[in-house]
């Protein structure tokens, strides 16, 4: 069974930093990967998504030099660094598996979301 | 704003049918394939339909989309009550190299 959990999700400072964890088991690692933001009662904004070997980086123009996505595939990992954090990043966000030959187009797995709230 | 435009909310009775449409541009639905999906809720997506029109494994054939030029559309018949929830359509927008939602659609079933 396909599982992806996420995981680092908390209360942060504005300008300060959180890194996002999303554990994969029941496939490889052989996927183009995403992250999906849902701001309390607001839609769904695709933030970045990454290749299977790490070798393209898409991102969503409003975090741009403030996020980096990654992957660990020997862990079966996949990673959000978030930077400089603002109030508008506040959101849950969601790991989600791109569809083998749709990526960027089609999201076959999610993960349950882990919540980031960014405050003073 | 969404980059890509649905109604903000349908309604229909049990047993009846409903459509939801997403309109976009040549740079997203006109030239990639959409995709929908159904988030009930307190829960994560759940993707619905793929490449405009098929169905993963497990996805009742009441659901059913289509794509005409840069608009798609996703049909929901014998309506059911656990069918209330919000649905989005998704695809990649190639000008803004990213991925691309709808704002969603609260289906209620009245």
């Amino acid at each position: 069974e396909v599982q992806l959990v996420e995981s680092g999700g908390g209360l942060v400072q504005p300008g300060g930093s959180l890194r996002l964890s999303c554990a994969a088991s029941g496939f490889t690692l052989s996927h183009w990967m995403s992250w999906v933001r849902q701001a309390p009662g607001k839609g769904l904004d695709w933030v970045a998504n990454i290749k299977e070997d790490g070798s393209a980086k898409f991102y969503v123009d409003s975090v741009k030099g403030r996020f980096t996505i990654s992957r660990d595939n020997a862990k079966n990992s996949l990673y959000l660094q978030m930077n400089s954090l603002r109030a508008e990043d506040t959101a849950v966000y969601y790991c989600a598996r791109d569809q083998l030959g749709y990526p960027g187009e089609s999201f076959d797995s999610w993960g349950q979301g882990t919540l980031v709230t960014v405050s003073s | 704003q969404s980059v890509l435009t649905q109604p903000p909310s349908v309604s229909a009775a049990p047993g009846q049918k409903v459509t939801i449409s997403c309109s976009g541009s040549s740079s997203n639905i006109g030239n990639n394939h959409v995709s929908w999906y159904q988030q009930l809720p307190g829960t994560a997506p759940k993707l619905l339909i793929y490449d405009n029109n098929k169905r993963p494994s497990g996805i009742p054939d009441r659901f059913s989309g289509s794509k005409s030029g840069t608009s798609a559309t996703l049909g929901i018949t014998g309506l059911q009550t656990g069918d209330e929830a919000d649905y989005y359509c998704g695809t990649w927008d190639s000008s803004l190299r990213a991925g691309v939602f709808g704002g969603g659609t609260k289906l209620t079933v009245l």
